[in-house]
């Protein structure tokens, strides 16, 4: 089976603009979760979707969005951005029938905001 | 904060040696696991202990749970060069007002092991 994969594997974006990154999980997995890791904060949880429905979301402002389509393949967009935005992204995937068990995740998209 | 909490930060040892580290947590919890992640990529998972288990194996890999402490330790034995990287802890807490089960990671413990 094919891993996850992240597209673009690296962007740079200046301030104010927008950035939509894309994920694809493994196949049959329903669950993606976002995450955004920086040195200071470390790992942070942005969303879950599941069947394209967000199941849970973290504590990030509205800027911050996702969707996920019917083949399970999940975007997330910031607007907006801002300097803080700078960070590793990464999705992960999981079959999550039942809680919470192994994640897969991508190799991540790491974004630099100038 | 929910979040798991590593202990040491950062861990330097040489090869052959064995490496600990160490998870608490606040909340109680399903499940726990713990993911390694080479620089700058993605997270590897590596070994998930239910809440009603004590330990578990995985090669050269042990993992204890201790939920009176709320405490989990990863040990590595015989570790080698290529075991460097940052290991995390994440936690599964389902809150108690209802809801869906989240996933929290912990800051990680880096792991440097020399030749």
């Amino acid at each position: 089976k094919a891993g996850v994969t992240q597209t673009p594997r690296y962007l740079i974006k200046t301030r104010g603009q927008q950035v939509t990154l894309s994920c694809s999980p493994i196949s049959g997995h329903r669950s993606v979760s976002w995450y955004q890791q920086t040195p200071g904060q470390g790992l942070q949880f942005l969303f879950e979707y599941f069947s394209e429905t967000q199941r849970n979301k973290g504590n990030f402002p509205g800027r911050f969005s996702g969707r996920q389509f019917s083949n399970s393949r999940s975007e997330m967009n910031v607007s907006t951005l801002e300097l803080g935005d700078s960070a590793l992204y990464l999705c992960a995937s999981s079959l999550r029938d039942r809680g919470y068990n192994e994640q897969f995740f991508g190799p991540g998209t790491r974004l630099t905001v100038l | 904060s929910q979040q798991g909490e590593e202990d040491p930060q950062a861990l330097s040892i040489q090869e052959g040696e064995n490496a600990t580290m160490n998870c608490s947590y606040k909340t109680s919890i399903n499940n726990l696991q713990w993911y390694r992640q080479n620089s700058g990529r993605g997270l590897v998972h590596l070994i998930l202990i239910r809440s009603n288990e004590r330990e578990k194996h995985s090669g050269r890999l042990r993992v204890t749970l201790d939920t009176s402490k709320k405490s989990s330790s990863l040990l590595i034995t015989a570790s080698r060069a290529a075991d460097t990287a940052s290991y995390f802890c994440a936690t599964v807490h389902r809150p108690s007002q209802g809801g869906s089960e989240k996933l929290v990671f912990g800051k990680g413990t880096k792991l440097t092991v020399n030749p």
